[in-house]
């Protein structure tokens, strides 16, 4: 019974397409996030999205956006995926404080 | 300053060693902080969360230090099984609520 879970969790594609990954959490959370980290590690915030507001991180290029069709579905597009694109992304939740996470989506951009 | 700041190691240490970690934020205004273990090739999952008074779960310690606007952690007797990056993070982002983390600091417990 996952609280955060999103598909795919590996994902190989060509440089050029456009690619979507899916999460959804059952917990009832009023946040959602996307993170991602890079091969160094490093969790960087990419969106915050609570129904009302959605925060993006200035630094993340308009190829991605999110889409959120309801409270517990934030799924994230990416179009002209590039070989920097290659990371892992996760998706998060959180209602009052701690945020609880997915099992993450390793893109490989070849 | 980085909005969150942390050695990134390796810590290594020998099986029962008491080992400590700080993180530093730029934010004075921050109010939740709190510690995630992440494991290799898995997504980080809350620890323990990090009060003003300080919280202890069985062999792990939280404190929090706002004047010098650090958050540390404390682990005794340490088991090969802590080997893992520790995530610290702090809510940055204004009015809005942003799980913001630093960089990890990677563990090593050795026989």
């Amino acid at each position: 019974d996952t609280a955060v879970s999103q598909t795919p969790k590996y994902l190989v594609t060509q440089m050029g397409n456009d690619k979507s990954i899916k999460c959804e959490q059952n917990l009832g959370h009023d946040t959602m996030y996307w993170y991602k980290q890079d091969s160094k590690k490093f969790l960087k915030i990419m969106f915050s999205y609570n129904n009302k507001e959605l925060i993006i991180n200035e630094t993340v290029p308009n190829r991605f956006s999110p889409k959120s069709p309801d409270k517990a579905h934030l799924n994230l597009h990416i179009n002209s995926l590039e070989l920097g694109d290659s990371a892992v992304y996760f998706c998060a939740s959180s209602q009052s404080g701690s945020a609880f996470f997915g099992q993450g989506t390793r893109l490989t951009v070849v | 300053r980085k909005e969150v700041e942390q050695d990134p190691g390796p810590f290594n240490v020998p099986e029962g060693a008491t080992v400590a970690f700080n993180c530093t934020y730029s934010n004075s205004a921050s109010q939740s902080f709190f510690w995630y273990r992440q494991d290799c090739r898995k997504e980080p999952k809350l620890l323990m969360s990090v009060y003003s008074s300080g919280n202890e779960d069985g062999r792990f310690t939280a404190q929090l230090n706002r004047a010098s606007q650090y958050i540390s952690l404390l682990i005794r007797d340490s088991k090969l099984s802590d080997s893992a990056t520790y995530l610290c993070v702090v809510p940055l982002g204004g009015g809005s609520y942003i799980p913001t983390f630093g960089r990890g600091t990677s563990l090593i417990v050795h026989p």
